[in-house]
């Protein structure tokens, strides 16, 4: 089973809002992504968890707050957003690419169907 | 710096007909993988095809096939026998052994016509 589920599908909210973004997976996998993807671009990396520890931020503004309660299940939650924050949140898992040297077909990234956010 | 290049912003291809997607990469990581992925307007990333820099075979799954030189960093992605479905964005990416985060290409929209 290589499924990433992803709710809510479609969020539209206020830059007061507070609304969360959920992924969980279960494939076994110890590595977590969350993505922003706009239009016609390819996805930016934003965070990495890496056996529910942070491993990876890529700069993002503290207005995104990731967490992973526990191996399967990885949220980001969303307070004061900008419009410009405005994309498709993309959620992927994979096999942890640090457990050894060298790459194989396990370090594939399976993601879910996304969330699509508007921000007004 | 490592990078990867899709040339192809857009193609028009006949249903039927083969497609071929092209991507090429910059590393000197003797170590890497290289996966391509399809995403429909819907926004679904969905995995393909993956290569390993030490695959002796070109990696193929059902239709699609990779046409990977090694010496000439390229890895373009072959789609035999085009469908409707086919339609969608393609993001060729790359990850190297020293650096656990995918580098994607540009993207490139593939239309096929019936």
């Amino acid at each position: 089973d290589t499924e990433v589920t992803q709710t809510p599908k479609h969020l539209v909210m206020g830059m007061t809002n507070k609304k969360s973004l959920k992924c969980e997976q279960h494939m076994g996998h110890r590595a977590m992504y969350w993505y922003k993807q706009k239009a016609k671009k390819p996805p930016e990396l934003m965070f990495v968890y890496s056996y529910e520890k942070l491993s990876i931020n890529e700069s993002v503004p503290s207005r995104f707050s990731p967490e992973c309660p526990n191996s399967s299940l990885l949220n980001l939650h969303l307070h004061a957003l900008q419009p410009e924050d405005s994309a498709l949140y993309l959620c992927a898992s994979s096999q942890d690419p640090r457990r050894t040297s060298g790459r194989t077909s396990t370090d594939t990234q399976y993601f879910g169907p996304g969330t699509r956010l508007t921000v007004l | 710096a490592q990078k990867i290049t899709q040339t192809q912003p857009g193609m028009f291809v006949q249903e039927k007909e083969a497609v071929t997607l092209d991507c090429t990469y910059d590393t000197s990581d003797p170590s890497y993988g290289l996966f391509w992925y399809k995403q429909p307007s819907s926004g679904e990333m969905i995995f393909l095809i993956y290569q390993g820099s030490y695959d002796q075979q070109n990696a193929t799954e059902g239709r699609y096939s990779l046409n990977f030189q090694k010496a000439r960093k390229s890895a373009n992605l072959v789609i035999s026998a085009s469908q409707l479905g086919d339609s969608a964005m393609y993001f060729c990416a790359f990850l190297m052994d020293s650096n656990y985060q995918l580098i994607w290409g540009a993207g490139t929209k593939l239309i096929i016509k019936p």
